[in-house]
């Protein structure tokens, strides 16, 4: 399967924890997203990257939360001292970024975390 | 914040009728998508729609775009159990290609 990879599928940590989550974009992608989604809610931007560049980060993104492209092909997200509040699927995309102006984004099978 | 609003938020069929849902959205945008999600899974695309297209098909989907309303809709036809799932709308606009979603809309089609 070529399709955008997310891991772990699953995570459970204690308040405080750092938790670190790992996404494989589809592999000639060169736009990589994050999103996070809550119960009920639709997906919510939190970052992209354009290759290794990160263009934009959203208010949603404190300053507990760091994500990384190195090489810009897969990319890290990393929460440190994590609360309760951030238990949520973690759901990573990627786009060809093609210059026609299409932007189908390709979504992996997220990462659920969840802050006992 | 979300920008898309779904309509209805819940709806129930049954297989073999078509579902129609609607988005509306509040500001201009380049591209308008549509996703459905099955239970505590990822996102799967459906169809994109350009904000100079007005309709698109695909399979059994129809996708109609109304940029003076700021709306959309999506038509699924013969719907097959299957198809019960969560859909999302989703806008970007021209020069930022971050994706805002609407609240999703809930597809029950019974067999």
């Amino acid at each position: 399967d070529t399709g955008v990879s997310q891991d772990p599928r699953h995570k459970i940590t204690k308040r405080g924890q750092n938790v670190t989550f790992r996404c494989d974009p589809i592999s000639e992608h060169n736009r990589l997203y994050w999103y996070r989604q809550t119960l009920g809610q639709g997906p919510e931007f939190l970052t992209y990257f354009q290759n290794e560049a990160q263009l934009e980060k959203s208010r949603l993104l404190s300053d507990r939360f760091s994500a990384e492209r190195p090489k810009g092909s897969f990319s890290t997200l990393e929460i440190q001292r994590t609360e309760q509040g951030d238990s949520a699927m973690y759901l990573c995309a990627s786009s060809p970024g093609s210059a026609g102006g299409y932007n189908e984004q390709f979504f992996g099978p997220g990462t659920r975390l969840t802050v006992l | 914040s979300q920008q898309g609003e779904e309509d209805p938020q819940a709806l129930s069929i049954q297989e073999g009728e078509n579902a129609t849902m609607n988005c509306s959205y509040k500001t201009s945008i380049n591209n308008l998508q549509w996703y459905r999600q099955n239970s505590g899974r990822g996102l799967v695309h459906l169809i994109l729609i350009r904000s100079n297209e007005r309709e698109k098909h695909s399979g059994r989907l129809r996708v109609t775009l109304d940029t003076s309303k700021k709306s959309s809709s999506l038509l699924i036809t013969a719907s097959r159990a299957a198809d019960t799932a969560s859909y999302f709308c989703a806008t970007d606009a021209k020069g930022n290609s971050k994706l805002t979603f609407g609240k999703g809309i809930t597809l029950s089609v019974r067999p």
